[in-house]
């Protein structure tokens, strides 16, 4: 299994600025993604972040507002742009193997914006 | 397009008593199928998946799931419930495409 930690565990932050969070995992992962997740309900595909190439993302998500890095196979960064109340949300990072591998995650950002 | 639904917001079990949590699936071709927990205020946490092979599935802390292909179900089971196992579930499965897409989650609770 990979563990992976994410940074910083939970910020408060002012309308109109930007955050980012950093994922590491402990191993080479083939896949990365990012999540959002509102307190106790189900998780949302923000993107897949992609090593050496552009991310993929989600309907309703887009490259402006939730740049994504990937600079090698055990981290990855995704940063919230130009936040608004409506951004404030956990994010989370989870990476996986191949096909037949689950996915694991990290413990997730609680981020909120006033 | 592939999707998850799990028909019971919450679920209430007396500890000691089985309990099930309850999934159903939509996907093209062969599902692959995981059952995770979010305890309060942490990640998730893998219990156990489907890929091929039994249809019942043993994972961590004594939960097991039977996938059932003609009634696209993915039920979360244990013989024995603990006041511990108080969490969210969700179920999830992952398409052609490789992505995960989750359930809207079942706030499992054990009464003592």
């Amino acid at each position: 299994s990979a563990v992976i930690s994410q940074k910083p565990s939970r910020d408060i932050c002012q309308r109109g600025t930007s955050l980012t969070i950093q994922c590491q995992v402990d191993s080479q992962v083939t896949m990365m993604f990012w999540y959002r997740q509102q307190p106790g309900q189900s998780l949302t595909l923000i993107a897949t972040a992609n090593q050496g190439s552009e991310a993929t993302y989600e309907s309703g998500f887009v490259i402006d507002k939730f740049p994504i890095s990937r600079p090698n196979l055990t981290f990855s960064t995704l940063t919230v742009s130009n936040m608004s109340p409506e951004d404030s949300s956990i994010y989370l990072c989870s990476a996986g193997g191949d096909s037949y591998n689950e996915q694991f995650f990290g413990p997730g950002t609680r981020l909120t914006v006033l | 397009a592939q999707s998850v639904a799990q028909p019971e917001d919450q679920v209430n079990v007396a500890e000691g008593n089985p309990l099930t949590v309850k999934c159903t699936y939509s996907v093209s071709g062969n599902p692959y199928l995981f059952w995770y927990v979010q305890y309060p205020n942490r990640g998730l946490q893998f219990l156990l998946k489907y890929i091929t092979g039994d249809n019942l599935v043993k994972g961590s802390y004594g939960f097991e799931a039977e996938f059932n292909k003609s009634q696209t179900s993915f039920h979360l089971k244990k013989p024995s419930a603990l006041v511990s196992d108080s969490a969210l579930y969700f179920c999830a499965v992952r398409g052609i495409d490789d992505k995960i897409i989750f359930g809207k989650g079942t706030r499992l609770h054990i009464l003592p």
